[in-house]
């Protein structure tokens, strides 16, 4: 069964800093897909980015991009420049290229932005 | 265009009763899931529907049942409610069922069970 990790439960970092944020996941599937979500305060999650696997390049939207690391099962995300408005709860999650459209979670990673 | 809605926004229930909460995908979606997020967790797959057929089930009771409609809209139905089913209800659509489908969630039903 896949599983993912974020071993961070809660992260502080300063305005305008950069932070990373890490996620490892188990599985024996060659073909999936990796997301970062975000979770605001009383808020909706939205969708941060995606990196589907067959994908060497890591993908980068504006001030959000990930290193993924295949081999070592391993999907960090970082942000740079900080802002107070990414404060929130940051999920990781799974999906594996089979018929269901299925999301595994990771624990989410609480991050707090000080100004 | 609106995003992905549910109703109602908040319920409170007492344990052994049924309730039904309901999710409206964004305009042109297919396919709904749904998924159970107890506070301090990350959300777990509960169902999945496209084109009104069931697609996929998480490891959930039979008290929990869904639907969808012809319109693609869907309803989580859950019987004999306990105290665990305290949670966050949060529903995805996405245009297709398939892996390249990005789903997109909306707001949530917050359920208490007194």
């Amino acid at each position: 069964a896949q599983t993912v990790t974020q071993s961070q439960p809660e992260m502080s970092v300063q305005e305008a800093e950069t932070v990373t944020l890490s996620c490892t996941y188990d599985t024996s599937e060659n073909n999936y897909y990796l997301f970062w979500y975000k979770q605001p305060p009383s808020r909706q999650m939205i969708l941060v980015i995606r990196q589907e696997a067959y994908k060497q390049q890591n993908a980068t939207e504006n001030r959000f991009s990930v290193n993924f690391q295949k081999a070592a099962k391993s999907f960090s995300l970082k942000i740079s420049d900080s802002q107070l408005g990414d404060t929130a709860m940051y999920f990781c999650a799974f999906r594996d290229g089979g018929a269901t459209n299925k999301l595994i979670f990771g624990t989410g990673t609480l991050l707090a932005v000080q100004p | 265009d609106a995003g992905v809605t549910q109703s109602p926004t908040h319920l409170i229930k007492t344990r052994g009763q049924h309730v039904t909460l309901r999710c409206s995908p964004i305009s042109g979606h297919k396919s709904v899931s749904w998924y159970q997020q107890v506070l301090g967790q990350g959300p777990q797959f509960i169902f999945q529907y496209y084109e009104k057929e069931e697609r996929g089930r998480g490891n959930f009771p039979d008290r929990f049942s869904a639907r969808q409609f012809p319109n693609y809209s869907s309803e989580l139905n859950v019987n004999a409610l306990l105290l665990g089913d305290s949670a966050l209800y949060l529903c995805a659509s996405s245009l297709g069922a398939g892996a390249d489908d990005t789903q997109y969630f909306g707001p949530g039903t917050r359920l208490t069970v007194l």
